[in-house]
């Protein structure tokens, strides 16, 4: 099975940096993605890392370590629209292409 | 435009009563997922289909049933043997095998409440 732990809550300040650390211990690997979802919302699809390294896309940058089982979410020039939940999720090894979800890291971005 | 939609938004049902939640894509998807949300955490896997006739159960399935008669649709019904099933319902749709990311695209959820 899947074990993902992230942190509960987050706050930081509008045009700050912050990073959301994610762990994980898998039966099996093929992915892992990072979600964005404000409240009563569905989950957005923002990145997602398979090898080794850091991917950048835009504000958003997604760091994976499979030895470690640790990835993170970095967010940078923060916005009041960034204050949200972000759900790490690793998807396993199968044809099936499921993942398993983290309980999420609520951010709260203050002026 | 391609998506997902669930309907309805907002449903409310007595208990005892079977529901059925429905979830249709138009992008093509071979696999469709449904996931439970409950307040304050993460997304539990009920059911998951990996293509037209197939289904197999996610972590929670039990007071839940699934049908995959078409590739466009994956409904669910809650049963009444499902014990606690207020709660936000999230539908979603991947292609896996892709050369690209394979992520989940998900529809806008219905909320369940069982009076």
């Amino acid at each position: 099975g899947q074990n993902i732990d992230q942190p509960t809550e987050m706050t930081a300040t509008e045009g700050a940096i912050v990073q959301i650390n994610c762990t994980y211990q898998t039966s099996g690997f093929n992915g892992l993605f990072w979600y964005q979802q404000h409240a009563g919302e569905a989950p957005t699809f923002l990145s997602y890392n398979v090898l080794d390294g850091l991917e950048e896309k835009g504000r958003f940058s997604s760091f994976l370590s499979r030895s470690k089982g640790y990835s993170y979410l970095l967010l940078k020039e923060l916005q009041m629209k960034d204050s949200a939940s972000y759900l790490c999720a690793v998807r396993d090894s199968t044809n099936a292409g499921k993942s398993t979800f983290g309980d999420g890291t609520t951010l709260t971005v203050k002026p | 435009d391609g998506g997902i939609t669930q309907s309805p938004k907002y449903l409310f049902r007595k208990e005892g009563q079977n529901v059925t939640l429905s979830c249709e894509q138009n992008l093509n998807h071979d696999a469709m997922y449904w996931y439970r949300q409950d307040p304050g955490q993460g997304l539990r896997l009920i059911y998951y289909s990996q293509i037209v006739n197939d289904f197999q159960k996610g972590d929670i399935a039990e007071g839940y049933s699934v049908s995959r008669e078409k590739k466009e649709s994956f409904p669910l019904t809650v049963t009444s043997a499902q014990k606690n099933p207020t709660a936000f319902y999230l539908c979603a749709s991947s292609q896996p095998g892709l050369a690209g990311a394979g992520e989940q695209f998900f529809g806008p959820g219905t909320r369940l409440t069982v009076l």
